[in-house]
């Protein structure tokens, strides 16, 4: 099946700081991205659909200006947690839809840990 | 809205028994079901895709089949092995290019095959 590659896969940083996570489609082109937080114990959540040269669009409750996605080239995409805070800590998982199977495939996941 | 539920919340089997896993969703206008497995601390590893005008699909001793108009799935994994141990995530996309088309994930089933 298609790969999807995510960076760093573990990230420890002082509270304040800003830090990029970026999700990559290693052998198909991907109009569509799409970012996931998950907590320990809990399902996958939605945070944004994130469209290649196009802004991205936030589920309910998430803010845009804490979490800004830049959905670059077709194969690119990032997230950047910004002036992170212990509550930010959690594992962030990207995926992307291969358009002719529709299939969402998703990356190895981020451990954010803020100190 | 889509809704999806899983049950059970967890499962332990001995080796060798063959086992169901549950998935209901609310939304009977779902386009595709797809059947995910999380080892812990790791990423979503697809397993199966229905598309809505499937019943059923099948790889190896993994069976997933789809009732729309009940607004349920189930995954049958014939005679489990220890390595079939994991979360097993269900989730329900929307048409894509609408803003329906994200994937809404259950709370997963936490199985544990015992040797």
């Amino acid at each position: 099946g298609a790969v999807v590659s995510q960076h760093p896969s573990r990230v420890i940083c002082k509270s304040g700081t800003s830090v990029k996570i970026e999700c990559r489609s290693l052998d198909f082109q991907a109009t569509t991205m799409f970012w996931y937080r998950q907590f320990p114990k809990q399902s996958l959540m939605l945070m944004a659909t994130s469209n290649e040269g196009s802004k991205a669009t936030y589920e309910q409750g998430v803010e845009k200006d804490k979490f800004l996605i830049n959905h670059a080239s077709l194969t690119l995409s990032t997230l950047t947690v910004t002036s992170a805070h212990p509550e930010d800590s959690s594992f962030y998982i990207c995926s992307a839809r291969d358009p002719p199977t529709d299939t969402q495939y998703f990356g190895p996941g981020t451990r954010l840990t803020v100190l | 809205k889509q809704e999806v539920t899983q049950i059970p919340a967890a499962l332990s089997v001995p080796e060798g028994e063959n086992l169901v896993l549950n998935c209901s969703f609310t939304d009977s206008a779902i386009y595709n079901l797809q059947w995910f497995r999380q080892d812990p601390g790791k990423g979503l590893t697809s397993l199966l895709l229905i598309q809505s005008s499937q019943r059923e699909q099948t790889s190896g001793r993994l069976n997933a089949s789809l009732d729309k108009s009940s607004g349920r799935s189930t995954l049958y994994i014939a005679a489990s092995q220890p390595g079939d141990s994991a979360t097993y995530l269900c989730a329900g996309g929307g048409l894509p290019g609408t803003s329906g088309s994200r994937l809404t994930f259950g709370e997963g089933t936490q199985l544990t095959v015992n040797p």
